[in-house]
């Protein structure tokens, strides 16, 4: 079975632009969360969607949204970018509650 | 709140010397407790997890956990570590909501 699927890969934005990252989760799979890795340090949550419903909010500005589709892929922007944008984000899907899977995550670059 | 804290920024071991990476917890009520590992440009994988019951849990590639409610720790083991297995640990605590740990870097020398 194929994992979770995030693009693009890599990308290099300019500060005060805006992005927007992708993720399709594992089939059968209806929750998505997000998560930013800074780099040294560990993962940080930003989104949790299930059902297209936000489910929990991490400690982020509104400058972070996100949203999920009828099929359960969802997409994460980010607008105004500041130079500490600058991370791996990562996209995590799970079946039960409290059991997430990774995708290999977007390099995000803001120059 | 929800945290965690792993001790040991890096880590270096001989190839086929044992390992152990430690892990404390804060977390409210009974946790859920996870570690995963990254290898360098990649996503996270999940090595084991635990919810209930057994204390000890096996995992994949070897590994095995140890939860100790008392001590608030949740330590990860390998009995004899591969070249293979160098990359970065972390520890995560939580339910739909997981908080990390800085991670534990880990270095294999032949």
């Amino acid at each position: 079975d194929a994992g979770v699927t995030q693009s693009p890969t890599h990308l290099i934005k300019t500060r005060g632009q805006q992005v927007t990252l992708r993720c399709s989760p594992i089939s059968g799979h209806k929750s998505v969360s997000w998560y930013q890795q800074v780099l040294g340090q560990g993962p940080q949550f930003i989104f949790q969607y299930y059902e297209k419903e936000e489910r929990g909010r991490g400690n982020f500005p509104d400058r972070f949204s996100a949203r999920q589709f009828p099929n359960y892929s969802s997409e994460l922007n980010v607008n105004a970018l500041l130079l500490g944008d600058s991370a791996l984000y990562l996209c995590a899907s799970s079946l039960s509650p409290y059991e997430q899977y990774f995708g290999p995550g977007t390099r995000l670059t803001v120059t | 709140a929800q945290s965690v804290t792993q001790p040991d920024i890096h880590i270096t071991v001989s190839e086929g010397a044992s390992l152990e990476l430690r892990c404390n917890y804060s977390y409210g009520a009974t946790p859920y407790l996870f570690w995963y590992v990254q290898s360098p440009g990649q996503g996270l994988q999940l090595l084991l997890k635990y919810f209930s019951g057994d204390t000890l849990v096996q995992g994949i590639k070897g590994f095995e956990a140890e939860f100790k409610r008392s001590q608030s720790s949740f330590n990860l083991r390998k009995p004899s570590v591969h070249w293979s297995d160098a990359a970065e640990y972390f520890c995560a605590v939580g339910g739909d909501k997981l908080s990390f740990g800085a991670g534990t870097t880990v270095t294999v020398r032949a």
